[in-house]
């Protein structure tokens, strides 16, 4: 049950775009099409964002996208906007019936 | 609208037990799986428990196997987490969330805080 990997920080300037990427292995990333992603803002509880690898959930802007390839699934955040500065983790069902996060990624908008 | 609010965190001793609470309203709660989510201060998310529809299934993070109970009782559209043998490193933000069968985190309460602690 060993975190997903993923980036500790990744910055960009308003209007560009960001990739974070999360790298599991074939016992859960890899092995299905289960990947969520989520926001989270100091003091506030986490946001469902992406889900089931590439969907987003009512509400939430199109400016965010999920990928996945092979053990790595990817989030990107296009147009980057003062409000999506944030703490960032994905998710993935496992192979032991079980869920694990990511490390975690800082977005910071320059 | 879908809600969570969790209940029961506070101090506790090192060895010491609690037992976290989370009232759901909004949704059909017997027609959910549901999940604790803890948050080590200025740490990332840790998936702890998970807990079928009818309660027939259960899975915990190897860490809190054998120490934590995960339950719900249908009947009063509450979630709760049985912790025993609580260790400093149990210390966090605990959050009860609804999850996709099994797949996603779909709704989230705003947490209870836990602090283990002599």
């Amino acid at each position: 049950q060993s975190a997903l990997t993923q980036p500790a920080s990744v910055s960009g300037s308003p209007g560009q775009s960001i990739t974070i990427s999360c790298t599991g292995t074939s016992s859960d990333v890899g092995g299905y099409n289960y990947v969520s992603w989520y926001q989270q803002h100091p003091g506030k509880a986490p946001k469902l964002m992406i889900y089931d690898v590439s969907n987003r959930p009512s509400g939430v802007s199109n400016r965010f996208s999920g990928s996945k390839s092979g053990n790595t699934a990817s989030l990107t955040i296009s147009g980057l906007q003062a409000e999506d500065e944030a703490d960032y983790y994905c998710s993935s069902y496992t192979s032991s019936s079980t869920q694990v996060f990511g490390t975690g990624t800082k977005v910071t908008v320059l | 609208e879908v809600q969570l609010v969790e209940s029961g965190g506070g101090l506790v001793q090192p060895g010491g037990s609690l037992r976290l609470s989370c009232a759901a309203s909004g949704f059909t709660f017997s027609s959910y799986w549901m999940s604790w989510v803890r948050q080590a201060p200025g740490k990332g998310l840790e998936w702890v428990a998970n807990i079928k529809q009818d309660g027939s299934e259960k899975y915990y993070v190897d860490s809190v196997k054998g120490r934590f109970t995960i339950s719900r009782d249908n009947a009063k559209n509450s979630l709760y987490l049985q912790m025993n043998s609580l260790r400093a490193e149990d210390t966090a933000v605990y959050y009860c969330a609804r999850i996709w069968f099994g797949a996603y985190f779909d709704y989230w309460g705003q947490g209870t805080l836990v602090t283990v602690s002599s």
